[in-house]
């Protein structure tokens, strides 16, 4: 069964500390997407990467990096440039191959994320 | 302006009622338009999604688009105690696949 898959489910850090959050698809999706979520708002896009090797940066890309080195994978670092690093965070893929045609983008389960 | 807005709610119906959601943006370039519903603690899942003026039906649920207004709306039809969650509306505009999402309307259906 295809689907998105994220580790860990929560995560705890001390401020100052860089973390990696995993994403990983077996849905052959070329596109995947970072988004984070604080409470009572919205998904913001950190960053989005439309094939291997390629990545651009969402509106809030400041204190994070990403790599795609696979298409399966686009793991997200939080770097401790980051000022407000606690969040959930959700990755998501899209793409016209398996589920969906290119607009839908189906979410992991996301990580929650814990910096003190 | 927020670009993609909707009521917080939260919007109370009882159990077999009709529930609502409105959702308008700011965008007219908007082109795609999703439904996504949230449980708490959950990650969004995907609902429904239109890419055509008019309705969309699928099961209970029924999604409306008027480009004209720039308004979005998800019925759900005989609401269920399980359909209380977060409903968040997306939209896509411009050439890539980059969606804006509104804060979510929290929808309760009570017994």
């Amino acid at each position: 069964d295809g689907g998105i898959t994220q580790s860990p489910k929560y995560l705890f850090r001390k401020e100052g500390q860089n973390v990696t959050l995993s994403c990983e698809q077996n849905l052959n999706h070329d596109a995947m997407y970072w988004y984070r979520q604080d409470p009572g708002q919205g998904l913001r896009l950190i960053y989005y990467s439309q094939i291997v090797n390629d990545f651009q940066k969402g509106d809030i890309a400041e204190g994070y990096s990403v790599s795609r080195e696979k298409k399966e994978s686009f793991p997200l670092t939080v770097t401790s440039a980051q000022k407000n690093p606690t969040a959930f965070y959700l990755c998501a893929s899209s793409g016209t191959s398996g589920r969906g045609s290119a607009y839908e983008q189906y979410f992991g389960p996301g990580t929650r994320l814990t910096v003190t | 302006q927020k670009e993609v807005e909707q009521n917080s709610g939260p919007l109370s119906v009882p159990e077999g009622a009709i529930a609502s959601l409105n959702c308008t943006y700011s965008d007219r370039g908007s082109q795609s338009f999703f439904w996504y519903r949230q449980y708490s603690g959950k990650s969004p899942e995907l609902i429904m999604f239109i890419y055509s003026n008019g309705d969309k039906e699928d099961g209970r649920f029924t999604a409306q688009l008027n480009k004209a207004s720039q308004y979005v709306s998800l019925l759900i039809r005989d609401s269920q105690p399980s359909d209380s969650a977060t409903y968040l509306c997306a939209v896509r505009n411009g050439g890539y696949n980059k969606l804006i999402f509104g804060a979510g309307t929290r929808l309760a259906v009570h017994p």
